[in-house]
């Protein structure tokens, strides 16, 4: 039940083309859905997070998706360019008590934009 | 921009051996973090460490795991007597709530090898 579940697993995409990336969980106590993107040899870097009482929230080029019900949520890159090519993790927590975030990642995506 | 750093960067270390692999937070930071990424894996929770004590440990965190912040400035994790399987990337953050909300910051990361 604390798992977060992502797909795909790898996923190359155009130039411009606009990648998208799912998760999904099961513990309904997760209330905070942030988006890491990790470069080879470097920490996860925080990109955008959502909290469930939006469904949508956009930073940039970035926007992540959220469907309450399904209990599911995505990130979207538009315009994707090939400085965007790193693995993209989805997270989840209990953020309501905030300060001790014990972040439970999803498997990651490897995203390889091509020119 | 202020950030997480962690030494060593690389260590190999034999069987059975105890490690130290430390970490500078974000200064004026409250809430500190390891988390471990073993090769090709997601990114999991080892620990999280508050006001000098534990706030929350995963499974993978047992007896042979301990942490410490020895002064003001630094944040460690010791493995008493390594075993093959702790072979990954271990990463440590921090987060200030107060300020950032639930952001996590991460360093680059120790990789640990054991032979």
């Amino acid at each position: 039940q604390q798992q977060v579940k992502q797909s795909p697993q790898s996923l190359i995409v155009q130039k411009g083309g606009i990648p998208i990336i799912n998760c999904a969980y099961e513990n309904t106590a997760f209330d905070y859905f942030p988006w890491y993107q990790q470069f080879p040899g470097k920490g996860p870097a925080l990109l955008i997070a959502i909290r469930p009482d939006v469904s949508e929230k956009k930073e940039g080029r970035f926007t992540i998706s959220f469907n309450k019900s399904a209990k599911q949520f995505s990130l979207h890159i538009m315009d994707s360019q090939p400085g965007d090519s790193a693995t993209y993790f989805c997270a989840a927590s209990v953020g309501s008590n905030f300060g001790n975030e014990k972040l439970t990642f999803g498997t990651g995506t490897r995203l390889t934009i091509i020119p | 921009e202020p950030e997480v750093t962690q030494t060593p960067s690389h260590q190999v270390t034999q069987m059975g051996q105890e490690v130290i692999l430390r970490c500078v937070p974000i200064s004026n930071h409250l809430y500190f973090y390891w988390y471990r990424q073993i090769l090709g894996q997601k990114v999991e929770f080892l620990v999280s460490f508050y006001n000098n004590e534990i706030s929350e440990k995963s499974e993978i965190f047992d007896d042979q795991f301990s942490v410490e912040r020895p002064d003001g400035s630094n944040f460690t994790l010791k493995i008493r007597s390594t075993k093959l399987e702790d072979s990954a990337m271990y990463f440590c953050a921090s987060s200030d709530p107060g300020h950032t909300g639930n952001t996590i910051y991460f360093g680059e990361g120790s990789w640990l090898t054991v032979v």
